[in-house]
């Protein structure tokens, strides 16, 4: 397996522009996880999912961010419109029930200006 | 909700020498501690874990501690050597609602010195 994918790898846009990140977690895995990652706040978590099902979003920051998990095998992080301070380290994750350890993808960095 | 509090937030230490970093959390429903290392650039990777039923564990250089009275846990790293020089991250785990909730440390940047 090729690992938990994610795109684009990096991610410079406008204050104001619609943003979308992309997940393939690896074959198998039934939880999904997105983290932004920053100096000032380390890796927090936003999102995740347990078979394409959001279980808790309590991290996400604010309406503009959005994630969705239309199959097991692709999600997606949505910021619209996206600003200035939502440029961090994105990364998506998986796991599976039982096993616990996270599976982490590549990461997209994601600048705004 | 879980809190995990991670220090020290960075370590610098001797080609050599021994690096503790500590960790404590709040749930005592928390039952699997990760701890996963990032290099520079680079996304973060399981190096070691410890279960609630297990006091110390130990692979090669590094060994967990876990002591479950205080909340506490503690990674130790023996003889560095330069390319443990990352950041490292601990967790804590629990079953919330039969889902299975990670909560992460702030991390802990260890540099190596040669």
């Amino acid at each position: 397996d090729a690992g938990v994918i994610q795109s684009p790898r990096h991610e410079v846009t406008e204050m104001g522009q619609e943003v979308t990140l992309r997940c393939k977690p690896i074959s198998g895995h039934d939880y999904l996880f997105w983290y932004r990652q920053t100096m000032m706040r380390g890796l927090e978590l936003l999102i995740y999912f347990n078979n394409n099902v959001p279980i808790d979003d309590s991290g996400m920051p604010e309406d503009r961010f959005s994630a969705k998990m239309p199959n097991a095998s692709f999600s997606t992080l949505k910021i619209q419109p996206s600003e200035p301070r939502d440029s961090a380290v994105y990364f998506c994750a998986s796991s599976t029930t039982g096993s616990s350890e996270q599976y982490f993808g590549p990461g997209t960095r994601l600048t705004v200006t | 909700g879980e809190n995990v509090e991670q220090h020290p937030s960075t370590l610098s230490v001797q080609e050599g020498d021994s690096a503790v970093i500590k960790c404590t959390y709040s749930d005592s429903a928390s039952n699997y501690f990760p701890w996963y290392k990032q290099e520079l650039g680079k996304r973060p990777q399981l190096i070691i874990d410890i279960r609630s039923n297990v006091g110390e564990k130990k692979d090669q250089r590094i060994a967990v501690t876990l002591n479950k009275t205080a909340k506490h846990f503690s990674l130790h790293i023996t003889e560095t050597q330069p390319e443990d020089s990352a950041v490292y991250f601990c967790a804590a785990s629990m079953n919330s609602g039969g889902y299975q909730k990670v909560t992460f440390g702030t991390g802990t940047k260890l540099q190596v010195i040669p």
